[in-house]
């Protein structure tokens, strides 16, 4: 069975573009989240999504948005791209949401890594 | 606010015992999990906690005390493959929130 995909797995921009990074969750599961991870530090939770509709937000600017697709599918768009946007970017998985209060457990993509010039 | 604190780094020896705490501060709580992660790879699923006590898991042990705020996990018998960075994050409400993550460096 295929794991979480994200693509692309790299991506150079400089900064004031715009970006999309892409993730196909297991088949499945109908929760998507995102989360930044700057090097050295643990991730940051973006957003959740689930059932198609965002669920949770994170500390993050407006700059940052994001879609969940009918197939469960998802995109992560950050606009006017700033030097500290520069990480890996981490889509997770799960069966439900992240409020279930239930095991519940996440399973993470290989991320994709963003590099601001 | 959220707030998860876990040591920076730390060192052992292979085949030893290696404890790794963290404590949080969270308004609400579904549950702790921990992940291992190995450098520039994803985190991966260690275990998970919403009951106070001990889980185990072969060799890795996770354990819960919801009224201090407090979580450990065991890592026993350790190999070189260990070594990588540990993360705890503690779920509430529609957030995962991870702490900063803990190097362990295994050492021969």
């Amino acid at each position: 069975d295929a794991g979480v995909t994200q693509s692309p797995t790299h991506l150079i921009k400089t900064r004031g573009q715009h970006v999309t990074l892409r993730c196909s969750p297991i088949s499945g599961h109908k929760s998507v989240s995102w989360y930044q991870q700057v090097l050295g530090q643990g991730p940051q939770f973006i957003f959740q999504y689930y059932e198609k509709e965002e669920r949770g937000r994170g500390n993050f600017p407006d700059r940052f948005s994001a879609r969940q697709f009918p197939n469960y599918s998802s995109e992560l768009n950050v606009n006017a791209l700033l030097l500290g946007d520069s990480a890996l970017y981490l889509c997770a998985s799960s069966l439900w949401g992240l409020a279930s209060g239930s095991y519940n457990e996440q399973f993470f993509g290989p991320g994709t890594r963003l590099t601001v010039l | 606010g959220q707030n998860i604190d876990q040591p920076t780094e730390m060192t052992a020896t292979e085949g030893a015992i290696v404890q790794i705490n963290c404590t949080y501060q969270t308004s609400g709580f579904n549950g702790l999990f921990w992940y291992q992660q190995h450098a520039g790879e994803a985190p991966t699923f260690l275990s998970y906690n919403v009951l106070d006590g001990l889980e185990e898991k072969g060799r890795f042990s996770s354990f819960l005390s919801r009224s201090k705020g407090y979580s450990y996990l065991l890592l026993k018998e350790l190999q070189m493959k260990d070594s990588a960075s540990y993360l705890c994050a503690v779920g509430s409400g529609n957030m995962l929130t991870f702490g900063g993550g803990t190097r362990l460096m295994v050492k021969p």
